[in-house]
């Protein structure tokens, strides 16, 4: 069965960079979902979209944002990025925005 | 404040005997909830969910208990299998996120 896809799988920026994460959702899977897990952390909650409007937002910072395209893909635009951004970033679907939540492989982000 | 809680940070259990891992939430508000298992370099895969209008859930080896009352929930997987060493985390629906507690990791031994 066809799941998450995120890209790239791991990427390394320095101190200032700017990042873009990519998210793929399941096909026919609506509602999209972005979590930070950094290390020996549970996954945080940072955005969710549906039906290509953000639906919920939690602890986002404000040099982040994010959005679903028309395909319902997502982007999780990173800029002037931290050291203490160095996270997993997971991206998971669901069918209805209160369906259980499927997750992608999330992509390693290292800044140095 | 941690709003779910899973207070044992690791459990060792032998094969073919139970586990049980366990997790207490605050808010007495919160109704769904779910157990996720993770693999290292891997996201988290859904296991199994409970509404607050249920006290039990069962899907194979795989069993959540919700004690409302208590603000607790319980996942029990019988036989225990060396492929469910893993880490578990539990998680409550808030809206449309997800609140994760801080995982149990087990381990179990052939």
């Amino acid at each position: 069965a066809a799941g998450v896809i995120q890209s790239p799988r791991h990427l390394i920026k320095e101190k200032r960079e700017t990042a873009t994460l990519k998210c793929y959702p399941i096909p026919r899977h609506d509602t999209v979902y972005w979590y930070q897990q950094g290390p020996g952390q549970d996954p945080q909650f940072l955005i969710s979209f549906y039906e290509k409007m953000q639906s919920d937002k939690g602890s986002i910072p404000d040099r982040f944002s994010a959005q679903q395209f028309s395909d319902y893909h997502s982007e999780l635009n990173m800029s002037s990025l931290e050291l203490g951004d160095s996270a997993l970033y997971f991206c998971a679907s669901s069918p209805t925005p209160k369906g259980e939540q499927y997750f992608g492989p999330g992509t390693r982000l290292t800044v140095t | 404040d941690q709003q779910v809680k899973q207070n044992s940070p690791s459990l060792s259990v032998q094969e073919g005997r139970i586990s049980i891992l366990n997790c207490d939430y605050t808010n007495s508000m919160f109704d769904y909830f779910l157990w996720y298992k993770k693999y290292p370099a891997e996201g988290p895969t859904f296991l199994i969910s409970i509404s607050s209008i249920k006290d039990k859930n069962e899907d194979g080896r795989f069993t959540v208990f919700l004690n409302k009352s208590a603000k607790h929930l319980s996942l029990h997987i019988v036989p225990s299998q060396p492929g469910d060493s893993a880490v578990y985390f539990c998680a409550v629906r808030a809206g449309t996120a997800l609140i994760f507690g801080k995982g149990t990791t087990l381990s179990v031994s052939s």
